[in-house]
């Protein structure tokens, strides 16, 4: 199975301050034939379900506000909240779907400082 | 809009099979693009990938090596839904359970809609 690994468990950031979470995997999710890497993004709220934000690695989701990014390739993946709000305090998950078992991340908390 | 809507007891004794319902509106559970994903969610284990079921021309069924032999997916066109089968559960198959789709169909795996998540504890 591909082993998803997040850093850090937790981060504290200021109200408009920018928040950088790490995501990295066992194994490469990058498909040559399409140089497409086979990473999800996604946002959880306490007695809700996850919800997506980004895929491709890189491509966000519709409705999902222009502050969240994604970037990375192959095996080391970023998901950058610019401006950080209130409304954005949850734990977010990355995810692989290069392969089943879909594997997740143990998640990231973020909170406000 | 697609919805995922579930079903299914809260509390469910040891040994027994532990069953929750998915019920889909706006979009087929025999779409050939969709697959139909089940995911958990405890505490000790963080968010579990538990298996699907796809239609491609015929009926396919995907599972975790953690639940084969113990888990059935059953799709329900009459109804358009899914269902997840758990057998034999333990405390430790304790979690919230979500249906999930993906559209692997055309290419795109993620899981763009979810449902709302059944807690099920497993115990006397």
């Amino acid at each position: 199975d591909i082993v998803v690994t997040q850093s850090p468990d937790s981060l504290a950031v200021s109200l408009g301050e920018r928040a950088t979470l790490k995501c990295r995997s066992s194994e490469t999710v990058l498909y040559d034939f399409n140089k497409k890497s086979y990473l999800a993004w996604y946002q959880q709220k306490p007695k809700r379900p996850p919800r997506l934000l980004i895929y491709w690695a890189s491509t966000r989701e519709s409705g999902v506000p222009d502050r969240f990014s994604g970037s990375g390739s192959g095996t080391d993946f970023t998901l950058t909240i610019n401006s950080l709000q209130a409304e954005d305090v949850a734990v977010y998950y990355c995810q692989q779907y290069f392969r089943t078992p879909y594997t997740f991340g143990q998640g990231t908390k973020v909170e406000i400082k | 809009q697609v919805q995922l809507q579930q079903s299914g007891p809260g509390l469910v004794k040891p040994s027994q099979t532990l069953s929750v319902t998915c019920v889909i509106s706006g979009d087929s559970v025999s779409s050939n693009r969709a697959a139909w994903n089940w995911i958990r969610q405890s505490p000790s284990s963080g968010l579990e990938w538990l298996g699907r079921t796809y239609y491609r021309s015929g009926w396919y069924h995907e599972y975790s090596a953690s639940v084969k032999g113990r888990m059935t997916i059953k799709s329900d066109t009459s109804n358009n839904q899914v269902s997840l089968h758990l057998s034999s559960v333990t405390p430790e198959d304790t979690a919230v359970y979500y249906c999930a789709r993906d559209l692997s169909g055309v290419g795109d795996a993620w899981f763009d809609t979810w449902g709302q998540g059944t807690l099920v504890i497993v115990s006397t």
